[in-house]
């Protein structure tokens, strides 16, 4: 009974590194989100997908990339680490049936410092 | 441009002590609200979805309730393992192709024994 599951949940990257976080969910959602959670921000939208080998923009999408290979895996990559990239990372998912969307099923998160 | 604004962005209470969360919204046609708790270094984890104004929604200590400008988190009677962080979260017209969420800022409550 796994939900979504973020890997790493802890990094810490120099400025210019790369990296890719990693989202796994195990319900066959189509939908699936990454944001970013800053103080006194709330969450903001980076990425988001509707179906495998669909990716989108979301608000925040300037320094990531995103891929949707697999229905069941949503990576997030950083090409070249800022510090203003310092934040903590969820990932989410959803599905819509015919009655209309669930609720978002979110990770554990990803806590990412560049220095 | 659609919004959502928390208040307050913190509370204290005493245990026992009730009090509400406050959510505003201004969105282009309205499509969910959405209620979760948020616990340190935890994901965000449902709690309840409101659809039109005037329902209302409860789970144990909690209650949440739908205007069409608002929604209010009710906590009666507290106890300290209600403390965590609120988040709001409203679904739009907007997204009702891409179930994106717009988020509110988060009210960090405190309840003290």
């Amino acid at each position: 009974n796994a939900g979504v599951t973020q890997t790493p949940k802890f990094r810490v990257l120099k400025t210019g590194q790369s990296m890719t976080l990693l989202c796994a969910q195990d319900m066959n959602h189509e939908y699936m989100y990454w944001y970013r959670q800053d103080p006194g921000m709330g969450l903001r939208l980076i990425h988001y997908s509707v179906g495998e080998g669909t990716t989108a923009k979301g608000e925040v999408p300037d320094g990531y990339n995103v891929s949707r290979l697999k229905k069941q895996n949503f990576l997030l990559g950083l090409e070249s680490a800022a510090p203003s990239q310092t934040s903590v990372y969820f990932c989410a998912s959803s599905y819509r049936t015919t009655g209309g969307w669930t609720e978002a099923f979110f990770g554990q998160g990803t806590r990412l410092t560049v220095v | 441009e659609d919004q959502v604004t928390q208040s307050p962005e913190a509370l204290r209470l005493q245990e026992g002590e009730s009090s509400s969360l406050n959510c505003s919204y201004t969105v282009s046609g309205l499509r969910g609200l959405f209620w979760y708790r948020q616990d340190p270094g935890k994901g965000p984890e449902f709690l309840f979805t409101l659809y039109s104004a005037g329902e209302e929604k409860e789970k144990e200590r909690l209650k949440a309730t739908l205007t069409k400008k608002e929604s209010f988190l009710h906590i009666t009677a507290p106890k300290p393992e209600d403390s965590a962080t609120y988040l709001c979260a409203v679904r739009t017209h907007g997204s009702s192709n891409t179930g994106k969420l717009i988020f509110g800022q988060g009210t960090t409550l405190q309840v003290k024994p």
